[in-house]
């Protein structure tokens, strides 16, 4: 299996901050990566498809960056409705795999 | 707009059959370039794709649960299932379901709690 390794596993920052998420690939993965975001009680929901995709609704503050092995999520300008925990997810081979996941509070 | 809905028990015996059902809404399962998915998440932990199934019948098991699971299909109904069988403690968590575009998993459902307790 893949395995997805995120860093940091959780930060806390401020509304206005710049934040940065990475996940590394055990193997190379081109650009087959999703991102996704998921608050407390709910169920995942997808941001990011292709690496640096955006899904439809997503706020072009948050941008994806990265290809083969090692990957970026960047959310400037944080808002409230940002504080959640972020999950990459590859797509390259089966069985997916995601990431540990990356808890962003507030400070 | 694809919708899926998880239903089932809430507490499962340990050694016992865990069976959920994921109904599908606003498209049909029978749609081409699609695999139906599980994905569970145990209690403040990671998720874990569990397996796919296919309009065709084609099914793909995570390999760490292959020996226990069973993914069926319901076209009828419009309905994909989990079956998971011998369950213990570990199995406990959110069970989702979710459509799969070539790896690529959305929408979600909305996640049902299954507990493995005596």
């Amino acid at each position: 299996d893949i395995q997805m390794t995120q860093s940091p596993s959780s930060l806390s920052a401020s509304v206005g901050d710049r934040v940065t998420i990475t996940c590394r690939a055990s193997q190379g993965i081109r650009n087959n990566l999703a991102w996704l975001q998921q608050k407390p009680g709910r169920a995942p929901k997808s941001l990011i498809y292709a690496a640096s995709t955006l899904h439809s609704g997503v706020p072009s503050r948050i941008s994806g960056s990265g290809s083969g092995t090692d990957f970026t999520l960047t959310i400037t300008n944080l808002q409230p409705e940002d504080f959640a925990t972020y999950y990459c997810q590859q797509y390259d081979l089966y069985p997916l795999t995601f990431g540990g996941g990356t808890k962003v509070e507030i400070k | 707009q694809v919708q899926l809905q998880e239903s089932g028990p809430g507490l499962v015996k340990p050694s016992q059959t865990l069976s959920l059902t994921c109904n599908v809404s606003g498209g049909s399962i029978t749609s081409g370039g699609y695999f139906w998915t599980w994905i569970r998440q145990p209690p403040g932990k990671g998720l874990e794709w569990v397996g796919y199934i296919h309009f065709t019948g084609i099914t793909y098991y995570n390999p760490s649960l292959k020996s226990r699971l069973n993914i069926l299909l319901d076209m009828s109904e419009n309905q994909f299932s989990l079956k998971l069988s011998s369950v213990t403690a570990a199995d406990t968590g959110v069970y989702y379901c979710a459509r799969d575009a070539s790896g690529r998993v959305d929408p979600w459902g909305q996640g049902t709690l299954v507990t493995v307790s005596p």
